[in-house]
């Protein structure tokens, strides 16, 4: 079955910092994979999708990129601020027309001012 | 926007009540989801529809069963509550695009 994994220890680091969360997947061969922001006690916010055939998508201080030959995804916050404090969880499209979603468990992501 | 809308928050349910969870959304989305989420666990899929009257199984659909009667409303049923249910629920859907929207969750105690 498919398996997602993120790093279950909470990532702490100083404000200004670059942030870098990573998603490993394994017996899946996903078109595209996503990002999304889960602050507590609310739902996940889509934040970036990055398809098979492209290395790297950005979108303002965020970077993601997707090597399908290590089946991973990195994804960096820089110039990190406290506001960007949440958990950050990936997630892999499966099934027909990808109507499934898998996601991993999450990052916590702590950043100090 | 996109809203998902869940209409219960906050429940606490006994053991062997059945229990309904409803979600709507209002951008005539056809993919709708349930999802629990647990500490250490992560989201897990429990169901989809991708059309109003079709639904297929996620990961964990033991002890749970799903409506889509109307295209912007999706339920989650729990015949018999039981105290491992006890979770956070979260509805999304999905329309011809690739981004999920979720609700606000709801969070079910079973005792």
């Amino acid at each position: 079955s498919q398996k997602i994994e993120q790093n279950s220890e909470a990532l702490n680091i100083q404000e200004g910092k670059t942030a870098t969360l990573t998603c490993n997947y394994t017996n899946y061969s996903p078109a595209y994979l996503q990002w999304y922001r889960q602050d507590p006690g609310r739902g996940p916010v889509f934040l970036l999708l990055i398809r098979e055939n492209e290395k790297e998508k950005r979108k303002e201080r965020l970077k993601v990129t997707f090597d399908t030959t290590l089946k991973q995804s990195l994804f960096h916050i820089t110039a990190s601020q406290p506001a960007d404090s949440a958990t950050y969880l990936c997630a892999l499209g499966a099934g027909d027309n990808f109507n499934k979603f898998y996601f991993g468990s999450g990052t916590k992501l702590n950043v100090k001012p | 926007d996109v809203k998902v809308t869940q209409s219960s928050r906050y429940l606490v349910k006994r053991t062997g009540e059945k229990v309904f969870l409803e979600c709507v959304q209002d951008m005539d989305h056809e993919n709708m989801f349930w999802y629990r989420q647990d500490p250490g666990l992560g989201l897990r899929l429990i169901y989809f529809s991708y059309d109003v009257k079709m639904k297929e199984k996620g990961d964990i659909p033991e002890g749970y069963s799903v409506s889509r009667e109307k295209k912007e409303r999706f339920s989650l049923i729990l015949e018999s509550a039981s105290t491992n249910q006890t979770s956070m629920y979260l509805c999304a859907s999905r329309g011809q695009g690739d981004t999920i929207y979720f609700g606000e969750g709801s969070w079910l105690t079973v005792v």
